[in-house]
């Protein structure tokens, strides 16, 4: 498609329960990212993937959260037993140029995720 | 830790005034420099990359200068107009962890008629 294609909008769970959310990149982008946006604007980066493959997992917390990029599948980003601080909205990102270009990221419009 | 910091925070103008912002990087390492524009709710939408010192890029009433060696770069608005109204988030990358944007806070910018 022609957008970052984030879906679901919102989703609630409940304190400990498993929460996935998914982004469709461009078609013809090779490179996904994830960022978490909690305060204050704050967009902090969690992980980048070239095609299927994990680039960069630096900013992802080891304990509960994964992500993956399949071949014909939106890439998905999964939180296992979700804490309060969770609750944040989750941008993807893909971009057409290789990860040392000058690219911009082509941003979705976010998945609101609260935690009650 | 890298910090990318914006001013002003959020900004008040009038249609037709012209405006700037501020975004501040450290300059060791430097690899490039995105702006975007991001209304509530919506997609943050790029506006410009910018990887060499001295740079200047056009879109429009909106132009951005990079200054790598001092660590800025500035985002220019030319008579302001209600739809100008957004946030402005700059991000900087570092070689060797180039897939990886660090975003500053923002300038909210407020455009009244």
């Amino acid at each position: 498609g022609e957008e970052v294609a984030q879906t679901p909008k919102h989703l609630v769970r409940g304190e400990g329960q498993k929460a996935k959310l998914y982004c469709a990149p461009i078609k013809g982008h090779s490179y996904v990212f994830w960022y978490q946006q909690v305060l204050k604007n704050e967009f902090k980066f969690l992980i980048s993937f070239q095609n299927e493959n994990v680039f960069d997992e630096t900013g992802m917390p080891k304990e509960r959260f994964s992500a993956k990029c399949l071949p014909n599948s939106p890439c998905s980003l999964e939180i296992q037993a979700t804490k309060l601080e969770d609750s944040a909205v989750y941008f993807c990102a893909s971009s057409q140029g290789g990860l040392y270009s000058n690219q911009p990221q082509h941003f979705g419009d976010g998945t609101r995720l609260s935690i009650l | 830790i890298l910090n990318v910091e914006q001013s002003p925070q959020s900004l008040h103008v009038q249609e037709g005034d012209s405006t700037n912002f501020t975004c501040s990087f450290p300059s060791s390492n430097f690899y490039a420099l995105h702006w975007y524009r991001w209304e509530t709710a919506k997609s943050p939408e790029a506006l410009f990359v910018m990887t060499l010192n001295g740079d200047e890029k056009k879109k429009g009433r909106i132009s951005a200068t990079l200054n790598t060696k001092e660590g800025y770069s500035y985002l220019y608005i030319k008579g302001s107009q209600p739809e100008d109204s957004a946030t402005y988030l700059c991000a900087f990358a570092i070689t060797g962890t180039a897939s990886k944007l660090t975003f500053g806070t923002g300038t909210r910018l407020q455009v009244t008629l």
